[in-house]
């Protein structure tokens, strides 16, 4: 069965970094697209980056284009997000999603339990 | 970037029929997907595609789409149907993003 398994949340100094980690089983994850999704508490699902099966295409939500830097280690079947210049409105649960297709034509179908990433000083 | 609107709130009478909308520019390119999320769970695709189950997903559950607007459509609610409910699409606006409505919370009376 489908398994994705966050981790690398917790508590950043405004302006800080923090890389999430996304480990995947249960699929060829090599052929699926990736997403990461976010949700602020009590708010609804923002979506925040994609990548292709094959990494060659990455695209991000304009509230973190140049900041986030979403990628995958296909060999380690494992996504990856790197935040960095973190700020208080980047306070969200993280979801990493798989996309029903490769190259991203399609919608998040699996997601995980999600890692709590906190922005404050 | 596109955005996809819906309604904040929703009720339905228990065995009653609901529809939950999602209205955006995007929904006349793109086919909506819908998501159930419970409580401190993570999201659930329940609709896809045109109108696609995945398996395991009642099929009281059903989507539809006209124009610039999406319908999501609980034939016969059920109490464990109580959540919020998510549209998605891709943006059309030329931006290769994604976009999700800002949420339904279902109430089953």
């Amino acid at each position: 069965q489908v398994q994705l398994v966050e981790s690398g949340g917790g508590v950043v100094q405004p302006g800080g970094s923090l890389r999430l980690s996304c480990a995947a089983s249960g699929f060829t994850f090599s052929s699926y697209g990736m997403h990461w999704v976010r949700q602020a508490p009590g708010k609804g699902l923002e979506w925040v980056a994609f990548i292709r099966y094959d990494g060659s295409n990455k695209y991000y939500a304009d509230s973190v284009k140049g900041r986030f830097t979403i990628s995958r280690d296909n060999s380690k079947n494992t996504l990856y997000l790197q935040m960095n210049s973190l700020r208080a409105e980047d306070t969200a649960v993280y979801y990493c999603a798989k996309d029903m297709s490769g190259s991203g034509g399609s919608c998040p179908d699996y997601w995980g339990q999600g890692t709590l990433v906190t922005v404050s000083s | 970037s596109s955005e996809l609107t819906q309604d904040p709130a929703v009720s339905v009478a228990l065995g009653q029929t609901v529809r939950i909308t999602c209205q955006g520019d995007s929904l006349r390119s793109y086919y909506a997907s819908w998501y159930q999320q419970k409580p401190g769970q993570a999201p659930v695709l329940v609709i896809y595609g045109k109108n696609n189950r995945p398996s395991g997903i009642p099929d009281r559950f059903s989507g539809s789409s006209s124009g610039n607007t999406a319908s999501l459509t609980i034939t016969g609610a059920q109490a464990e149907d109580e959540a919020d409910y998510y549209c998605n699409s891709r943006d059309s606006s030329g931006n290769r993003d994604w976009v999700f409505g800002g949420g339904t919370k279902l109430t089953v009376l």
